[in-house]
């Protein structure tokens, strides 16, 4: 167990719709980072958080959306979705924002299945 | 861009039958290269940062080993639960702290 929680664990929905994935990072760590893996294309960097700001952005559709709130958890916003959306998604979390050791920790991640 | 290529792709090996895993990368500065396990359907769990070549880090069956090209993981007399996929990550100099994974391996350990 990382420490890392993720909720929902699955979620389907319909195309065109809207989901919220919620992330807690471990206890103490003040980054969070957004990855997303399909069958397809690997392990993928959506965009990384540090203490409420965004610090790096990666290839993140415009019709997603990140956030991390005070208490340093963090919401990722999946709209208009596609079929293509379908897939893991995980956070991971770190204690710091950048520099060498910082080791991240992910989640168990949340299954997406788009219909 | 930053590139990261893991070989094979899998790999099916006897209980105690002792292989490596290779990781090649480009980087324009590497901060880091990472290896992970990931079971199926399960979040990736942290194994080992190398830093600069040269550098090895063990942990139990699994020795990681860091080139300026490549890094590989050995695993020494592997059991059945060792069974699942290994990633390697690459953290760069001016990216932040973002990772770019490999593909994976995926090891298979029959008894």
């Amino acid at each position: 167990d990382s420490g890392v929680t993720q909720t929902p664990k699955h979620l389907i929905t319909a195309t065109g719709q809207r989901v919220t994935l919620r992330c807690s990072p471990r206890s103490g760590d003040l980054s969070v980072y957004w990855y997303q893996q399909s069958l397809d294309q690997g392990l993928q960097f959506l965009i990384q958080y540090y203490n409420g700001e965004e610090r790096a952005k990666g290839n993140i559709l415009e019709r997603f959306s990140a956030q991390q709130f005070p208490d340093l958890h963090s919401e990722l916003n999946l709209s208009s979705l596609e079929l293509g959306d379908s897939a893991l998604y995980f956070c991971a979390s770190s204690l710091l924002g950048q520099g060498a050791g910082n080791e991240q920790f992910f989640g168990p991640g949340t299954r997406l299945t788009v219909l | 861009e930053d590139q990261v290529t893991q070989s094979p792709e899998a790999l099916r090996l006897q209980e105690g039958e002792s292989s490596s895993l290779n990781c090649s990368y480009t980087v324009s500065g590497l901060r880091g290269l990472f290896w992970y396990r990931q079971d199926p359907g399960k979040g990736p769990e942290f194994l080992f940062t190398l830093y600069s070549a040269g550098e090895e880090k063990e942990k139990e069956r699994l020795k990681a080993t860091l080139t300026k090209k490549e890094s590989f993981l050995h695993i020494t007399a592997p059991k059945p639960e060792d069974s699942a996929t290994y990633l390697c990550a690459v953290q760069e100099g001016t990216s932040g702290s973002r990772l770019t994974f490999g593909e994976g391996t995926q090891l298979t350990v029959n008894p």
